[in-house]
């Protein structure tokens, strides 16, 4: 079974300051885990995806997020916060080596960031 | 081009109705998956389809639900003899073939059960 824990429900932070939003995930071999963003009435919208290569990825609007595969994270960080950066987070994860092609997806992390 | 799109935006029907839920996903994308929202959790997957085919249908809550896609392309999400517990935001998803593609979201059925 797959699985992933984003630990806050919510996350605040000061415009102009560094955010980092958590996620640690279980999977049997190695993952594919991606970053969405929802913003109120919308769909989800994709940030960032770790495939394979650079534990350091870089995604839209600025975020990135890194891969740390002996504490099994993939927190997602921006250097500068922006009051538009306001919205839910979701983690998500998929088992690399098996059939499986649904994605499992955190609880969602609430970014509220105050000008 | 185009994302994907879903309808209706919203229902609301009565406890023991039925309903369909209708995903146009983004053309060539040969993957298309369903996901439940409910009020205050993550997404919950309910079923995935590859071309017409369903390889995956292990997150459908009971046998109410059901879903078909024809043509490669839209698929209908079908909730028989609803329940106030299927009240959520159903959002479809589709993806190319690659199973390390991002999975492109819709904006949602937001369905209301009285």
């Amino acid at each position: 079974a797959q699985s992933v824990a984003q630990p806050e429900d919510q996350v605040n932070v000061a415009e102009g300051n560094p955010l980092t939003v958590k996620c640690t995930y279980s999977v049997s071999g190695n993952p594919y885990l991606f970053w969405y963003v929802q913003y109120p009435n919308r769909g989800l919208q994709f940030l960032l995806k770790y495939i394979t290569g650079d534990n350091l990825v870089k995604g839209s609007y600025g975020f990135e997020a890194e891969f740390n595969k002996s504490q099994t994270s993939f927190h997602l960080k921006k250097p500068s916060a922006l009051v538009s950066d306001s919205a839910l987070y979701f983690c998500a994860v998929r088992a690399k080596d098996t059939g499986r092609r649904a994605l499992t997806f955190g609880s969602g992390t609430r970014l509220q960031v105050q000008p | 081009g185009a994302g994907v799109s879903q309808s209706p935006s919203n229902k609301v029907t009565e406890k023991g109705k039925d309903v369909e839920l209708r995903c146009d996903p983004i053309s060539g994308h040969t993957a298309l998956y369903w996901y439940r929202q409910s009020l205050g959790q993550g997404l919950e997957f309910l079923i995935y389809f590859q071309g017409n085919s369903a390889p995956d249908k292990s997150g459908l809550p009971s046998d109410r639900f059901s879903a078909e896609r024809t043509g490669g392309s839209v698929s209908t999400l079908t909730i028989q003899r609803t329940q106030q517990e299927d009240s959520a935001v159903y959002l479809c998803a589709s993806s190319p073939t690659e199973p390390y593609n991002e999975q492109f979201f819709g904006p949602g059925t937001r369905l209301t059960v009285l």
